[in-house]
């Protein structure tokens, strides 16, 4: 079974702080991903990687930066918390050239 | 500008009868279709895909259909149980890029009442 897992299910921050989001994946997949989602809007793409320290922008990536230095771990950060990142933050991977993407149970960000 | 629309936000079904969910799209590119199921405090996991090669795809109760000339795709649940309630997301996403992005709906939330 794959496993996808974050950091944390909850977790409460105040505006301006620095806010790491870890996601770790098992099954050596390439591709990693980080979505946010919103009532009324879905899943909305942030960042993906596609490899070791390769990144690339999503639909959202403002506000936001991601790291990836080991294959099975990838980071989001908020670098200066707003009120508006209050979300669900889900971490999703993939087998290169495949298309199904697993998820992470995700974690609940409010930002005070 | 939404690329994917589910414009139900929400669906009540009795036990046993069919569940239809719909799903429309405007990008020409996306060329793979996917259905995700998520049951609150949990992440999406994936139920059902299908190819813009095909127009139909099945597995056990669950049957996928897509109409590329009207840009539209359903998800049919036959017979829905009550298990099945969850807020049900269709995902798109087009050939190219260095990885397959998918492109989600806003979601439609099943109840199926017993």
């Amino acid at each position: 079974d794959v496993k996808v897992t974050q950091s944390s299910r909850y977790l409460v921050k105040r505006t301006g702080e620095k806010v790491f989001l870890e996601c770790v994946q098992d099954m050596d997949h390439e591709n990693m991903f980080w979505y946010r989602q919103d009532p009324g809007l879905g899943l909305r793409l942030i960042y993906f990687s596609y490899d070791v320290k390769m990144k690339e922008k999503g639909d959202i990536p403002e506000g936001y930066s991601v790291s990836r230095e080991k294959k099975e771990r990838f980071s989001l950060i908020l670098e200066s918390a707003s009120t508006n990142q209050t979300s669900m933050y889900l971490c999703a991977s993939e087998r290169g050239g495949y298309n199904e993407q697993f998820f992470g149970p995700g974690t609940r960000l409010t930002v005070l | 500008d939404q690329q994917v629309k589910q414009n139900s936000p929400s669906l009540s079904v009795q036990e046993g009868r069919i569940s239809i969910l719909n799903c429309d799209y405007t990008n020409s590119m996306f060329d793979y279709f996917l259905w995700y199921k998520k049951y609150p405090a949990e992440g999406p996991t994936f139920l059902i895909s299908i190819s813009s090669i095909k127009d139909k795809n099945e597995d056990g109760r669950f049957t996928v259909f897509l109409n590329k000339s009207a840009k539209h795709l359903s998800l049919h649940i036959v017979p829905s149980q009550p298990g099945d309630s969850a807020v049900y997301f269709c995902a798109a996403s087009e050939v190219g890029g260095s990885a397959r992005q998918l492109t989600f709906g806003s979601g439609t939330q099943l109840t199926v009442l017993p």
